[in-house]
C-alpha cells in the first residue's frame, strides 16, 4: 500500500523557519494537502493542492512539491504554530496520511 | 462559517454496530462530497471512506471494507457511516469532513469529531 513519510518531529526557534518534508513515491504526479492539528482539537488545512492557501490562512505557511517530496513551510514560525502536522495524498481512489510531524517552537 | 456535528458515538462490545451521523450547519451539503477520518488515542489521523455528492461514487480504505457503510441524506443535510463487526482497533475519534473540489479532494471543514470506544 502507498505510503507518506514524515519526520517524527521537527524544532524550530521563534521567528525563523521550519520545514516539515513528506516522501512519497512519484508524490509530484498527485496533489498533496497538509493539515495541522492542536492539542484536543480538529484538523485544520493549511495547504491544498501542493501550494494553494484557503483563506484565513497566514501567509507564513506555504506548500511545495517537487520529485518525491512535498515540503511544508513555516516562515517566521510563531509560538502559535506549535502543533502536528499531516501530509495527505491519493492513492488508488484511497485517502493516505503520513504519521505527522510534531513541531516544537523553542 | 461551515459547521459539522457529528453525533451517534459511545461506547460498544466487540462484534457489534454503532451509526454515526454527521449534520450540517449554514452549508447544503448536497452540493459536496463528505469524508469520514478517524484518529485512535494517541494516534495519527487515518482516512476511512468518501461519498460523492449525489451518493452514488464511494470508496473506502481497506481497514474497514466489508464492515463500513457511508451514506447520505440530502434531504436531511446529513452523512453517515454505519459500522458492523466492530473490534477494539476501531477505537477511534471520528471527524466527518467535506471535500474542497471533488471527491477525492483536500478536507476544508471538518467537526468536532464523535469518540467511538470498542471495549468488552
Amino acid at each position: 500500500s502507498y505510503e507518506l513519510t514524515q519526520p517524527p518531529s521537527v524544532s524550530v526557534s521563534p521567528g525563523q523557519t521550519a520545514s516539515i518534508p513528506c516522501s512519497g513515491d512519484k508524490l509530484n504526479y498527485k496533489y498533496t494537502s497538509w493539515y495541522q492539528q492542536k492539542p484536543g482539537q480538529s484538523p485544520v488545512l493549511v495547504t491544498y493542492q501542493d501550494n494553494k492557501r484557503p483563506s484565513g490562512i497566514p501567509e507564513r505557511f506555504s506548500g511545495s512539491s517537487s520529485g518525491n517530496t512535498a515540503t511544508l513551510t513555516i516562515s517566521g514560525t510563531q509560538a502559535m504554530d506549535e502543533a502536528d502536522y499531516y501530509c495527505q495524498t491519493w492513492d488508488s481512489s484511497a485517502g493516505v496520511f503520513g504519521a505527522g510531524t510534531k513541531v516544537t517552537v523553542l | 462559517q461551515v459547521q459539522l456535528v457529528e453525533s451517534g458515538g459511545g461506547v460498544v462490545q466487540p462484534g457489534t454496530s454503532l451509526r454515526l451521523s454527521c449534520a450540517a450547519a449554514a452549508i447544503t451539503l448536497r452540493s459536496y462530497a463528505m469524508h469520514w477520518v478517524r484518529q485512535a488515542p494517541g494516534k495519527g489521523l487515518e482516512w476511512v471512506a468518501v461519498i460523492s455528492d449525489d451518493g452514488i461514487n464511494k470508496y473506502y480504505a481497506g481497514s474497514v471494507k466489508g464492515r463500513f457503510t457511508i451514506s447520505r441524506d440530502n434531504s436531511k443535510n446529513t452523512v453517515y457511516l454505519q459500522m458492523d463487526s466492530l473490534s477494539a482497533e476501531d477505537t477511534a475519534v471520528y471527524y466527518c469532513a467535506k471535500d474542497g473540489v471533488g471527491v477525492l479532494g483536500h478536507f476544508d471543514s471538518w467537526g468536532q469529531g464523535a469518540l467511538v470506544t470498542v471495549s468488552s
